[in-house]
């Protein structure tokens, strides 16, 4: 069974410090990530995609498959980064695109 | 472009009660899904339609739930004999085509509380 394991339910650093938001995963086929992130009363939205190799608002996360990680990394944390995070695995077994989500990391940027 | 629009925002009822929640999801988009969190969770998957079929039910989905998509446009989802077990946010999201890279947009849920 498939499987998104976020281990910090919260993280807190300081402005400008880097911030590393760590994801496992658990699938027996080939992996799709995917970081979504929820601002304070926002709707959850997706920061990025490991497939687009792409960096978001200075965010970066490459996919580890020997360590079977999807760690979101960002070199200097900002304040407006203050949300809560969800690692997502896509299952793309068959026809069905539904998304597994970790429990999620609450990242606080103090000044 | 609102994005995708769940109605109602709140909901609270009592126990043994039926409550309806209705998801819009952006026009053009024939994926559409259901999914629950509740406090200290992510969100789990609930439900699938492509269109107007229902083509997948998670296990936690019991017999008290339906939901439906009727003409493929906004879907329902029903709950019948609420328990307190039921009270989570309930998320509604869709996509657009049947590409695996196409992302999932979501709405701002409804909130349910069974008292």
């Amino acid at each position: 069974a498939q499987r998104v394991t976020q281990p910090e339910k919260l993280l807190s650093v300081f402005k400008g410090a880097p911030v590393e938001l760590k994801c496992n995963y658990s699938y027996s086929g080939s992996p799709e990530l995917f970081w979504y992130v929820q601002y304070s009363r926002q709707r959850l939205q997706l920061l990025l995609r490991h497939i687009s190799r792409e960096s978001i608002k200075g965010f970066t996360a490459d996919l580890n498959k020997g360590e079977t990680s999807f760690h979101l990394k960002k070199p200097f944390a900002q304040e407006e980064d203050s949300a809560m995070y969800y690692c997502a695995l896509l299952n793309s077994g068959g026809s069905n695109y539904k998304l597994t989500f970790g429990k999620g990391t609450l990242l606080t940027v103090n000044p | 472009d609102t994005g995708v629009s769940q109605n109602p925002r709140h909901k609270i009822t009592k126990r043994g009660q039926n409550v309806t929640f209705r998801c819009d999801p952006i026009s053009e988009h024939n994926r559409l899904y259901w999914y629950r969190q509740t406090l200290g969770q992510g969100p789990e998957f609930l439900t699938y339609f492509q269109n107007e079929a229902q083509l997948e039910k998670s296990r936690l989905l019991s017999d008290r739930f339906s939901a439906e998509r009727p003409k493929g446009s906004f879907s329902t989802l029903e709950i019948q004999r609420t328990e307190q077990g039921d009270s989570a946010m309930y998320l509604c999201a869709s996509s657009l085509g049947d590409g695996r890279y196409n992302e999932q947009f979501f709405g701002p849920g409804t909130r349910l509380t069974v008292l």
